[in-house]
């Protein structure tokens, strides 16, 4: 199994500020996936982060919102930018894991707070 | 486009109370499906997955859940509870069709054991 942290756990963000996210696992992968999770809510795909390529970004999400960097093949990071209070989510980011990719793994989340 | 519908959002059990979480999904072709389980302050991780085989396949901690094609259906069963196993319960399916494919989620049944 993988092994994910993230950065930072928790954060008060402003509106109109950005907020930048880090996620960090403990061995290679080729896909990193990002996820919102809003109170009350599902899980929801933002975007899946290919190392050496562009971000694919769900239907609803932009990368002028979401921009998402995927350096190399352990780290990831998803800016939140222009946030307003309809942004406070928990954000998770996780890699496929198992025999044949078919399950995944996730970090702990940052929860966020816009106000 | 595949979608889950977990019924339940909260339910609350004495322990040793018997489980049953419903699960639904709306998908034409052949499916993976999973129940993923948060604990309070930990990570989402796998309780259990379907892929063929056997119908009924069994999982952590005593977990066990149904897939019923003609129902479109994945409920997940206990049949004792412990205090311990109060956590979010989250229903997932994505297509099986080789490679990673996207999973959906469904929006999660809280589970609160009382002791």
């Amino acid at each position: 199994s993988a092994v994910i942290s993230q950065k930072p756990s928790r954060d008060i963000c402003q509106r109109g500020t950005s907020l930048t996210i880090q996620c960090q696992v403990d061995s290679q992968v080729t896909m990193m996936f990002w996820y919102r999770q809003q109170p009350g809510q599902s899980l929801t795909l933002i975007a899946t982060a290919n190392q050496g390529s562009e971000a694919t970004y769900e239907s609803g999400f932009v990368i002028d919102k979401f921009p998402i960097s995927r350096p190399n093949l352990t780290f990831s990071t998803l800016t939140v930018s222009n946030m307003s209070p309809e942004d406070s989510s928990i954000y998770l980011c996780s890699v496929p894991g198992g025999a044949v990719q078919e399950t995944q793994y996730f970090g702990p989340g940052t929860r966020l707070l816009v106000l | 486009a595949q979608s889950v519908s977990q019924h339940n959002h909260h339910v609350i059990l004495s322990e040793a109370a018997s489980l049953e979480l419903g699960c639904n999904y709306s998908y034409g072709g052949t499916v993976n499906l999973f129940w993923y389980v948060q604990y309070p302050g930990q990570h989402l991780q796998l309780l259990l997955k379907y892929f063929s085989g056997d119908p009924l396949v069994k999982g952590i901690k005593g977990f066990e859940a149904e897939f019923i094609k003609s129902k479109f259906s994945f409920n997940l069963r206990k049949p004792s509870v412990q205090w311990s196993d109060t956590a979010e319960y989250f229903c997932a399916v994505n297509a099986n069709s080789g490679g990673y494919q996207k999973v959906t989620f469904g929006t999660g049944t809280k589970l609160q054991v009382i002791p």
